[in-house]
């Protein structure tokens, strides 16, 4: 199957500054990529939706300012955690979606995750 | 009502014995059905589909039932490779989101 790759896949930086996480589909085009986040003995949330060349589409309550999502190929996509405090603190994972076919969409895949820790 | 329900469990089970889940979904609109499986600190990884007709792969069967808007798997002579947290998953049609339960917990004790 199609590989998604995220890097880092374990952070840890101190409360105010920024965190980058790249998610890269490896074998094929993605144009549309989604961000989740999943804390302890919770289910995956998803955060946002980014396409390729547009802006990213944000779930309730997720702050735009704060999670910077950036899908600047149809490759990789990056979310950038800007001031991020402890409790930002969570397993933030990467999803990447094949293009449509015949009107349906494609297969999601699922990078293997980055664990984020705020100090 | 959450979106999607499953019981957190643990689900602790003895080898070789059988276990089942059942997970419920709010929107009667949704089209496609999925258990996913994920290891502790790990990405969530799909397991199988639901199909309307029941579908088996191996030693796990997976049911779904539009009327009552819930979903089932069930697993065969488990083994301890299957201790894992089972993710129900519910995708729109049209928006095609993906909306994840707060999964299952299995532990399979020796």
């Amino acid at each position: 199957g199609a590989v998604v790759s995220q890097h880092p896949s374990r952070v840890i930086c101190k409360s105010g500054t920024s965190v980058k996480i790249e998610c890269r589909s490896l074998d094929f085009q993605a144009t549309t990529m989604f961000w989740y986040r999943q804390f302890p003995k919770q289910s995956l949330m998803l955060m946002a939706t980014s396409n390729e060349g547009s802006k990213a589409t944000y779930e309730q309550g997720v702050e735009k300012d704060k999670f910077l999502i950036n899908h600047a190929s149809l490759t990789l996509s990056t979310l950038t955690v800007t001031s991020a405090h402890p409790e930002d603190s969570s397993f933030y994972i990467c999803s990447a979606r094949e293009p449509q076919r015949g009107g349906r969409y494609g297969e999601q895949y699922f990078g293997p995750g980055t664990r984020l820790t705020v100090t | 009502r959450k979106e999607v329900e499953q019981d957190p469990g643990p689900f602790n089970v003895p080898e070789g014995a059988t276990v089942a889940f059942n997970c419920t979904y709010s929107n009667s609109a949704s089209q496609s059905f999925f258990w996913y499986r994920q290891d502790c600190r790990k990405e969530p990884k799909l397991l199988m589909s639901v199909y309307s007709s029941g579908n088996e792969d191996g030693r796990f069967t997976a049911q779904l039932n539009r009327a009552s808007q819930y979903i089932s798997l069930l697993i065969r002579d488990s083994k301890l490779s299957d201790s894992a947290t089972y993710l129900c998953v519910v995708k729109g049609n049209r928006d095609d989101k993906i909306i994840f339960g707060k999964g299952t917990r299995l532990h399979i004790l020796p």
